[in-house]
């Protein structure tokens, strides 16, 4: 059981936009910063968003990213075929003393 | 651009001792303020943080890991270390290591190694 909870999975068709909420708590979400990592098949995570809203250069600015209280959400504007992936959130617990992750979202172009 | 390489046994024994090694590349390892990270996936889940090590030494693991799990540092090979130990099926799993700017944003990933462990 992830203390950050996501939907499994999300889909959309080609130029949609695409959210992908991560609900947290006091000791997580609402007290400190959330990141986002792609993960494509087969491959190591990459970081996607970070600071709950930057991008790290190279990074599409279709990918965006908020944080309100405790919970975040990642959108994708102009989905594309190679954004299917694998979408995980992860933030610093407070509780813990160590970062926690989502899930996960299996994110599906259709 | 700093490159990590996981390496080490792709099977162990139920009840051995798992070792990986992260090589760095690219930088120094004692460079900045970067926390060097261990996590693991297991096939088709999701991530988990096993702990980290600051360039001083210091470490922080996951509790639910704690016991099992020690990381070290090289600086003069520039590379950082995992061990757990007392391994069982639970522990079959993708290993990265990863540095981390801050908390839980980390910027470089290896491209991870799986680790079975297997009789």
């Amino acid at each position: 059981q992830s203390a950050l909870t996501q939907p499994p999975s999300a889909s959309g068709t080609p130029g949609q936009r695409v959210t992908v909420s991560c609900s947290g708590s006091s000791s997580n979400i609402e007290s400190n910063t959330v990141n986002w990592y792609q993960q494509l098949p087969g491959t190591a995570p990459k970081l996607l968003i970070y600071s709950s809203d930057q991008r790290p250069s190279g990074v599409p600015d279709r990918f965006s990213g908020s944080k309100s209280g405790t919970s975040a959400s990642l959108a994708i504007s102009g989905l594309q075929s190679e954004d299917e992936a694998d979408y995980y959130c992860a933030v610093w617990d407070d509780s813990l003393s160590g970062p926690v992750f989502g899930g996960g979202t299996k994110l599906t172009v259709l | 651009q700093v490159q990590l390489q996981e390496s080490g046994p792709g099977l162990v024994k139920p009840s051995q001792t798992l070792s990986l090694t992260c090589a760095v590349s690219g930088g120094s390892i004692s460079s900045g303020t970067y926390y060097w990270n261990w996590i693991r996936q297991p096939a088709g889940k999701g991530l988990e943080w096993i702990g980290r090590i600051y360039t001083s030494g210091s470490t922080n693991y996951n509790p639910s890991l704690k016991s099992r799990v020690t990381i070290s540092i090289d600086t003069s090979k520039n590379q950082f270390s995992l061990i757990l130990s007392s391994v069982t099926a639970a522990d079959t799993a993708v290993y990265y290591c990863a540095r981390a700017r801050y908390l839980a944003w980390f910027d470089s990933w290896g491209q991870g190694t799986l680790v079975t462990v297997s009789s």
